[in-house]
């Protein structure tokens, strides 16, 4: 069974369209995050979510909106989708940290890849 | 806004040979670090993790961390072409907290080992 998963995989769409990434965990973790990676591989937070609690919120256009149903699913709907947009959304879901050991294992999805034309 | 800096490579070793990561990053008060490889086309996956000064081994992978110089290294022995991939430093922002822990991504040095 895949621990994390995003459905689609890929996303090929035009400027100004919405579209949405859907996110699954069966890992039982608390801890969602949707991270973006763009073309030359920087992978940024976008946004978190604690037990259905944003607790991130990057500097990220209000295009995007997150929306956590339950703990185990994180979704990402872009409205307005623009050029800049294409990039590769991963969702990652952690174990909290005990102490100063923040586990730092995110277990990243697939990735759903986002190309807008 | 926190950097974490990597030089892109690639890095190009011998297969059998030592390869050698280096990492910076601007927040003084980090406390957790990390190595991610992320293999072309797919997820990011945690390799190491340190967290004091000092050496971290963890089979052909050894972690180096000195915070008084703000450095984190990774070393790779035995260097395979399976080791062939983007590796990824990331270092925790600010003080940890129960929640809202974020991690962040340095730009990766590609590794390519050749046979």
């Amino acid at each position: 069974d895949t621990a994390v998963s995003q459905t689609p995989k890929y996303l090929v769409t035009q400027m100004g369209n919405d579209k949405s990434i859907k996110c699954e965990q069966n890992l039982g973790h608390d801890t969602m995050y949707w991270y973006k990676q763009d073309s030359k591989k920087f992978l940024k937070i976008m946004f978190s979510y604690n037990n259905k609690e944003l607790i991130i919120n990057e500097t990220v256009p209000n295009r995007f909106s997150p929306k956590s149903p339950d703990k185990a699913h994180l979704n990402l709907h872009i409205n307005s989708l623009e050029l800049g947009d294409s990039a590769v959304y991963f969702c990652a879901s952690s174990l909290p940290g005990t102490g100063v050991r923040l586990t730092g294992e995110l277990f990243f999805g697939e990735g759903s890849r986002l190309t807008v034309l | 806004q926190k950097e974490v800096e990597q030089n892109s490579g690639p890095l190009s070793v011998p297969e059998g040979a030592i390869a050698s990561l280096n990492c910076t990053y601007s927040d003084r008060v980090s406390q957790s670090f990390f190595w991610y490889r992320q293999y072309s086309g797919k997820s990011p996956e945690l390799i190491m993790s340190i967290y004091s000064n000092g050496d971290k081994e963890d089979g052909r992978f050894t972690a180096q961390l000195n915070k008084a110089s703000q450095y984190v290294s990774l070393l790779i022995r035995d260097s395979q072409p399976s080791d062939s991939a983007t590796y990824l430093c990331a270092v925790t922002e600010g003080l940890i907290k129960a929640a809202g822990n974020k991690l962040t991504f340095g730009g990766g040095t590609r590794v390519l080992v050749k046979p």
